[in-house]
């Protein structure tokens, strides 16, 4: 069984829209979390950390935390064609180890 | 400039034949990573490495081994390769601070075929 599990496996949110992405891990080790974003022939390149419940924001991106129920959600706001990639959720147990999802694809069109 | 270099970018081998995938950082970062990525299958870890000769295996280490003999350079091996092992291979650092640790780098990958 995948330890994280992401959803919806793709999207498609217009061009200033908000796109929204959920994540929810079956392992009450995991305390840390990431989201990755990876556009085609590159790397994972790491969007934004989540340790503590509640919210973080980061300029357009907000990532939500809900410890008790391993709940992981990001939120992309005024959505740009850039942003059109594959997310990744990844947790670990101990900050280091990632293990990942299987990511969302976010198309964003005109 | 913080980067993870891997060497080669493409790679094309024979079932078989050995393969040396390399993968360096100049971030004095102690631990790297070793994944591989497969459509349908995520990113999974193969190694992980906390600093020079500290290796662990990861989720899927069958098929390979790894060399960390120097901080900056972590090396991945698969001894006679399988057409199974067909993927991308990333490689990743990152600075040990405990709880803040920041997120792994990644490098930009290496296309691995074996045919």
């Amino acid at each position: 069984q995948q330890k994280v599990q992401q959803s919806p496996e793709s999207l498609s949110v217009p061009e200033g829209g908000m796109a929204s992405l959920n994540c929810t891990s079956s392992d009450r080790n995991f305390q840390y979390f990431w989201w990755y974003r990876q556009h085609s022939g590159e790397g994972p390149k790491a969007l934004m950390s989540i340790f503590s419940d509640g919210d973080k924001k980061e300029g357009r991106f907000t990532a939500h935390l809900n410890k008790a129920s391993l709940h992981v959600s990001l939120h992309i706001r005024d959505s740009q064609p850039s942003d059109s990639a594959l997310y990744f959720c990844a947790a670990s147990e101990d900050a280091q180890g990632l293990t990942f999802g299987l990511g969302t694809r976010v198309s964003v069109f005109p | 400039d913080m980067k993870v270099t891997q060497m080669p970018r493409y790679l094309i081998k024979r079932m078989g034949e050995n393969v040396l995938l390399e993968c360096g950082q100049d971030m004095s970062h102690e631990t790297m990573y070793w994944y591989r990525q497969d459509p349908g299958l995520g990113l999974q870890l193969i190694y992980i490495s906390y600093d020079v000769d500290s290796n662990s295996e990861g989720d899927i280490p069958k098929g390979y081994r790894v060399s960390r003999k120097k901080r900056e350079h972590f090396s991945l091996i698969l001894d006679s390769a399988k057409t199974n092992q067909t993927s991308v291979y990333f490689c990743a650092s990152s600075l040990y601070r405990g709880r803040d640790n920041q997120a792994p780098l990644f490098g930009e990958g290496t296309r691995l075929s074996v045919l």
